[in-house]
This record gives structure tokens, sequence and C-alpha cells, in this order.
């Protein structure tokens, strides 16, 4: 157990759609990561969160957004949902530095029908 | 852009014996950081290994250990002693000094015989 929790751990939608995903941080991380992972797209880095405030983006479309609150728990809301954004979306938690050891979350597996 | 290649799909090793898996890299920066990522069937993503580019001396965790040659571009893994449970995908993974680019490689399978 990496201490890192998401929810939910699936989610069937459908095309067109909205929704959430949650993840709660280790304790006493200040870094949120996201990742998507599928099957013809491999593991992608969408975008990490430090304390509040955007410090890195990757290939996240325009269509997902993401944000850390205060307490540092993140939401990553995709929307207009399509089929090809079917994938295992990963959080993980770490410090401050850039190669700081990353604490993956189990995913939250996501079915876009 | 940068980009990390695996280029062996699948591999498989006799347990207790050693495998290396392959990993190559393109940057134009100077400074920066790679990873090994493991990813067992549970499909949680586990740290094996990092290694800092400015540091010549290769990274060691136990029984895995790399083989970083930065003019070449290239960050292998040995897996010394193979063990049932180290059957997993394996991801290389590079970050940029600045953190803006984290990307990972397509991973290598890697079946552990008994």
């Amino acid at each position: 157990d990496s201490g890192v929790t998401q929810t939910p751990k699936h989610l069937i939608t459908a095309t067109g759609q909205r929704v959430t995903l949650r993840c709660s941080p280790r304790s006493g991380d200040l870094s949120v990561y996201w990742y998507q992972q599928s099957l013809d797209q491999g593991l992608q880095f969408l975008i990490q969160y430090y304390n509040g405030e955007e410090r890195a983006k990757g290939n996240i479309l325009e269509r997902f957004s993401a944000q850390q609150f205060p307490d540092l728990h993140s939401e990553l809301n995709l929307s207009s949902l399509e089929l090809g954004d079917s994938a295992l979306y990963f959080c993980a938690s770490g410090g401050a530095g850039w190669a700081d050891t990353q604490y993956f979350g189990p995913g939250t597996r996501l079915t876009v029908l | 852009a940068q980009t990390v290649t695996q280029s062996q799909p699948e591999m498989s090793v006799q347990e207790a014996e050693t495998v290396t898996l392959s990993c190559t890299y393109d940057t134009s920066e100077s400074d920066y950081y790679l990873f090994w990522y493991k990813q067992p069937p549970s499909r949680q993503m586990i740290l094996v290994i990092r290694q800092e580019a400015y540091k010549q001396q290769n990274a060691t965790e136990n029984r895995f250990s790399v083989n970083f040659q930065k003019a070449a571009k290239s960050f292998s893994l040995k897996i010394s002693d193979s063990q049932l449970g180290d059957a997993a995908m394996y991801f290389c993974a590079y970050r940029g000094n600045y953190g803006q680019n984290f990307v990972f490689g397509p991973g290598t399978r890697l079946s552990v015989l008994p």
C-alpha cells in the first residue's frame, strides 16, 4: 500500500459525458501527479501540482483539467469524453524535487462506451 | 521532444539468473533524471531505481543496478538473482531537470521461469 488513495476504482460512462477522478496523496507529500495509461499510447504524464499550484504539464488534452485543493487532495476532470479516453488513470504523490520518489495510487479504470 | 525507446517488448529469464533490460533515450538537455519503474499484474507502479545524469556512478539498489552510458544515451537495467516476484512490466522513464518533460518508454514485459 503506497498511502495514495484514488476514487473511484472503476468508472463506466458514455461518450460526451464528464467525470471527476479524485486523489488523496500520502501524508506529508505536497506534489500530485496525474498519468494516463492506455493500450495504444502507453503511460503518459498529464500534469503535476505542487502545494496547490500547477508545476509541470505534459500531454494533457484541453478537455481535461485538474486542480489541487488546500487540503492537498487533487481532482482530474475529464469532459466531452471520447471512446479513446478509456484508460487507467494513475495519481502519484511525492516531494518537491524533480526526481523525488513518486508513490503511485492503485489507479481508476475509466471505460467510455 | 524527448523520446524513450525500449527495444525489447518481452523478455524471459530463468529464476536465479541475471537479465538486462535495454533503454535508450533522446534529449538535448545536459541535466536530467532517468528511472526504472516496475508494474506487476496488480497494475501498481513501483519505483525500482533512479539515476541523476550528472552522477557518473551507476545507481544500485540491492539486486537491481543500471548501466548508464550518457554519451550513448543508454540506460539499461540489470536484475541479478531473478526471483518470481520480479515478473512484471518494466518502464524506463526520463525527466528533464526542470521537470517539464516526463516521458515513459513503451515497456518491457519480463517473465521469470521457475
